[in-house]
Parts: structure tokens; C-alpha cells; sequence
């Protein structure tokens, strides 16, 4: 089945510095990924879309020069965190489908929890 | 997007089978219905989705209204291991997914 990994699964920086989360699609080719965040006893909110060798998309209130992203491959998206910050801390989490949407559901990965001290 | 409502929280025994509903009055006639869970700390996991038709896989069935406004995941046999929290969602053809708040199903042993 379809396999979306994510590196690091945990982090801890110190406010300041950048931090960067790897998704890569280990199976198959992914052309767009997505990029959420989720705090503690909430939902997952989307945070943007990454789209292979173009610009990403991001969602309305995401901060585009804090969080960049990069989808320079068909397997790899990164997530950038710059100049993280203690309310950053947060459960990044990246999904991708192999397929069209209709015809399997999107793959997750196993989440980067990032905390800034 | 579409919205849908789930009850906050669920309860079921071990081994017996679990209903868990799902409105989506404004679904548009081109949304799929989607099912992920999540554990907690770990990524969601899909479960089942579908357009129209009930749809029945190794780890859920989901039950479609004619008129496609509810529907209802159904787990055979809950097991400890369901314990999580459910969302439905809906999405158009490949397009995102925008969660909700889901619903929290505790399974007592």
C-alpha cells in the first residue's frame, strides 16, 4: 500500500532557529502534498498545499515566509519552520495520494511534533 | 467546502458492532465521503470512502442515505485497537481534506 513517511518524528529547537520536516512518498509519486498542523485536543488544520515544481499554496492566516515549502521532487516535500517560536510548537503532519482522490484516500505521515524552547 | 456534523463522543462495548453517524445536508453531488481516524500522536489513517453506493472493506463499512445527506460508518466488531477519533469529511474529486473536530469513540473492554 501506498507509504508516506515523515522525518524527523520529533524535534526540539530553541526559539530562533529554523527547523525543516521532510514528507516523502516512499511508493509512489506524489504531484501534491498537504501540510497541516494540529495542537493539543484539536483538529488538524490545513496549513498548505505543495505542489511539485511550482509554488506552494497556502491556506488563509499561514504565513508563507515562516513556513516554506519546498516540493522539488515527485517524492519529497519539506516544511521549513524559520525563526521558530514556542507558540510554533505543534504536531506537523504531511499526507499525499497516489492515485486520484476518487478512486483511494489520501495516505498520512506519522507526524514531526516540534517543540521550541 | 461541504460541512459535516458528528456527535462529540461515542461509547461502545467490545465486540459488538459500532454506528457512527455523519450529516452532510449541503454535500454537493460531486463530494466524496471520507473516513480517517487518528490515534493520539499519530498521523490520521484512512478508512473508507465513498460516492453513492455503500461501500464495505476489511476494516469498515459505510452506509450511504439515498439522498447522500448522512451516512454512517460502521464498525463490525469494535476492538480496544478502535479507539480513536473518527472524521468524516468530504471533498471534492482531488481536492483537500479540511477536518472537522470528529467524534471520540471509546471502546470498554
Amino acid at each position: 500500500g501506498a507509504v508516506v513517511s515523515q522525518h524527523p518524528s520529533w524535534v526540539i529547537c530553541k526559539s530562533g532557529t529554523s527547523v525543516k520536516i521532510e514528507c516523502r512518498s516512499l511508493d509512489f509519486q506524489a504531484t501534491t502534498m498537504f501540510w497541516y498542523r494540529q495542537f493539543p485536543k484539536q483538529s488538524l488544520m490545513l496549513m498548505a498545499t505543495s505542489n511539485e515544481g511550482s509554488k506552494a499554496t497556502y491556506e488563509q492566516g499561514v504565513e508563507k515566509d515562516k513556513f516554506l515549502i519546498n516540493h522539488a521532487s515527485l517524492t519529497l516535500s519539506t516544511l521549513t519552520v524559520t525563526s521558530a517560536h514556542p507558540e510554533d510548537s505543534s504536531f506537523y503532519i504531511c499526507s499525499a495520494t497516489p492515485f486520484m482522490l476518487w478512486l483511494t484516500g489520501y495516505t498520512f505521515g506519522s507526524g514531526t511534533r516540534l517543540t521550541v524552547v | 467546502d461541504a460541512k459535516t456534523t458528528q456527535p462529540n463522543s461515542m461509547e461502545s462495548n467490545e465486540e459488538e458492532p459500532v454506528h457512527l453517524p455523519c450529516n452532510h445536508s449541503t454535500i454537493s453531488g460531486t463530494d466524496y465521503i471520507h473516513w480517517y481516524r487518528q490515534l493520539p500522536s499519530q498521523g490520521p489513517e484512512y478508512v473508507i470512502h465513498g460516492l453513492t453506493s455503500n461501500v464495505n472493506n476489511r476494516m469498515a463499512s459505510l452506509a450511504i442515505a439515498e439522498d447522500r445527506k448522512s451516512s454512517t460508518l460502521i464498525l463490525h466488531r469494535a476492538t480496544l485497537r478502535d479507539a480513536a477519533v473518527y472524521y468524516c469529511i468530504l471533498s471534492g474529486a482531488n481536492s483537500k481534506l479540511t477536518f472537522g473536530k470528529g467524534i471520540t469513540l471509546s471502546v470498554r473492554p
